[in-house]
C-alpha cells in the first residue's frame, strides 16, 4: 500500500487561476516537504513543514501542514507558466526513520 | 558551491550490457541516494549510503543491481544485464548528514535500453 496518496494525479489549468494539490495518509510524521521537478531536471526543496497546522507562504504558494500531522495541501494562486512541473510530498515517518516520496501532481498551467 | 553532479546526462545501452551510473555529491555531504523515476511517474527510493558503507539498499532490486560509495570518488549504480524494463531516469541526491536532512538532487541520468 501507498504510505502517500498525492491527489489529483493530474491537472491542467489556464493561466491565472488557483489550484489546490494534495498529501495525504494514515501515519503520522514528523515533517514534510515538497518538491517541484520540472521536465528534464532534478527535485528541487520548496518548502518543509514540521508543527502540526503549520502554514508557510512563498510568494503565490501557499503550504499547510494538517493538525495531526497526516496531511498537506499546497496552494497557487494565480498559477503561471513557469508553475507547470510535477509536486512532489516528501515526509519523514514518524516511526522507523523512513523517507518517503509521493506519487507526485503533474500539473501543467497554459498560458 | 557545486551542486550535485550526475553523469552521463544520457545512456543508451542494448540488452545484457551493463550500466554505470555516477554521482558526486555536494561538497561536504557524505550522504548519498539513489532514486528511480519512470516516466510519468514519481519517485521510487532505491538505495542509501554513507562512505564506504551502504545504509538502506530496501528499494533496490537484489538481482542485477549494486551500489557503491568509495571513500574517495563518486557513487556508482551499476546495473548488470540491463532489460527494456530498467530504462527510466535515474536521480541521485545528497544530504550533509543524516537522513533526516534536506536532500540536493542531481539532475537525473536518463537510461535507455534497446
Amino acid at each position: 500500500t501507498q504510505l502517500l496518496e498525492q491527489s489529483p494525479q493530474f491537472l491542467s489549468i489556464q493561466e491565472g487561476e488557483n489550484l489546490t494539490v494534495y498529501c495525504n495518509s494514515s501515519s503520522v510524521f514528523s515533517s514534510l516537504q515538497w518538491y517541484r521537478q520540472e521536465p528534464g531536471e532534478g527535485p528541487v526543496l520548496l518548502v518543509t513543514v514540521v508543527t502540526g497546522g503549520e502554514v508557510k507562504k512563498l510568494k503565490r504558494l501557499t503550504f499547510q501542514f494538517g493538525d495531526a500531522r497526516k496531511d498537506s495541501s499546497l496552494h497557487i494562486t494565480a498559477a503561471q507558466p513557469g508553475d507547470t512541473g510535477l509536486y512532489l510530498c516528501r515526509v519523514l515517518r514518524a516511526a522507523g526513520n523512513k523517507l518517503t516520496f509521493g506519487g507526485g501532481t503533474r500539473v501543467l498551467v497554459k498560458p | 558551491n557545486a551542486g550535485v553532479m550526475q553523469n552521463p546526462r544520457h545512456l543508451v545501452r542494448r540488452r545484457g550490457q551493463e550500466a554505470r551510473l555516477r554521482c558526486s555529491p555536494m561538497k561536504g555531504h557524505s550522504h548519498v541516494y539513489w532514486y528511480r523515476q519512470l516516466p510519468e511517474e514519481g519517485l521510487k527510493f532505491m538505495v542509501y549510503l554513507q562512505k564506504e558503507n551502504i545504509i538502506d539498499e530496501s528499494g533496490m532490486p537484489k538481482e542485477r543491481f549494486s551500489a557503491e560509495f568509495p571513500k574517495e570518488g563518486p557513487s556508482i549504480l551499476r546495473i548488470q544485464q540491463v532489460v527494456r524494463g530498467d530504462s527510466a531516469a535515474y536521480f541521485c541526491a545528497s544530504s550533509p548528514r543524516s537522513v533526516g536532512e534536506t536532500q540536493y538532487f542531481g539532475p537525473g541520468t536518463r537510461l535507455l535500453v534497446l
